[in-house]
């Protein structure tokens, strides 16, 4: 069983329209991270977010944190093909018990131009 | 800065067959982590090393092995290859635990 479940697993869209992916869990986290990973790269940090509530923006990209810090979204206005990518969500350092260091199964975003 | 360093970053080995994984951190950072990506199952952690002079297991360790060699360097040996061991192998380090990761370009390995 995932801690981090993220859905959906596979998307694909063309240039210019809108999508959210989430990350769920059945855990409390303090925080969540997201991070985007290209083709033949390492993944990159994007944001981390905090508070349960929280909304933080990054140029077309709008992250959410949960109310209860459990789940978080990512949403993309007008998607672009610079997106592409694979898309990752976790909580940093070691959460509890055996689940060090986790990440989320990712959201693989294809954007089309 | 260079960041995270990998080698190499391909390699094909024959089943039984044993290889070491480097890998190098030019930021000064506490900790570093050892992942293998595979289609479908994410990134999994083998092995970590909170500080220099410590390494702990992560959710996947059977197979491998880790030297924390320095403050800079943290290696990956896998002593017997297994066809399951084809994955690609990412490296990563952070300031500390609960910070930031910063992940090298990975070492795809094949298995045959």
């Amino acid at each position: 069983t995932q801690l981090l479940e993220q859905s959906p697993q596979f998307l694909s869209i063309q240039e210019g329209e809108n999508l959210t992916v989430y990350c769920n869990s059945s855990s409390v986290f303090s925080s969540l991270q997201w991070y985007r990973q290209e083709p033949g790269e390492g993944p990159v940090l994007l944001v981390t977010v905090v508070t349960g509530g929280e909304v933080k923006k990054l140029k077309r990209l709008t992250f959410q944190f949960g109310d209860a810090r459990k789940d978080s979204s990512l949403h993309i206005t007008a998607a672009q093909p610079g997106d592409t990518g694979l898309y990752l969500c976790a909580p940093p350092g070691a959460t509890s018990g055996t689940y060090k260091y986790i990440f989320g199964t990712g959201t693989r975003l294809k954007v089309l131009a | 800065n260079a960041g995270v360093t990998q080698t190499p970053k391909f390699q094909v080995l024959k089943t039984g067959q044993s290889m070491t994984l480097q890998c190098a951190q030019d930021m000064n950072h506490n900790s570093m982590y050892w992942y293998r990506q595979d289609p479908g199952m994410g990134l999994r952690l083998i092995y970590y090393s909170a500080s220099e002079g410590t390494t702990d297991k992560g959710e996947v360790p059977n197979g491998y092995n880790v030297s924390r060699l320095n403050k800079r360097e943290f290696s990956l040996r896998l002593e017997s290859a297994a066809p399951s061991q084809t994955s690609v192998y990412f490296c990563a380090s952070s300031r500390d635990s609960n910070y930031e990761q910063y992940f090298g370009p990975g070492t795809r390995l094949t298995v045959t």
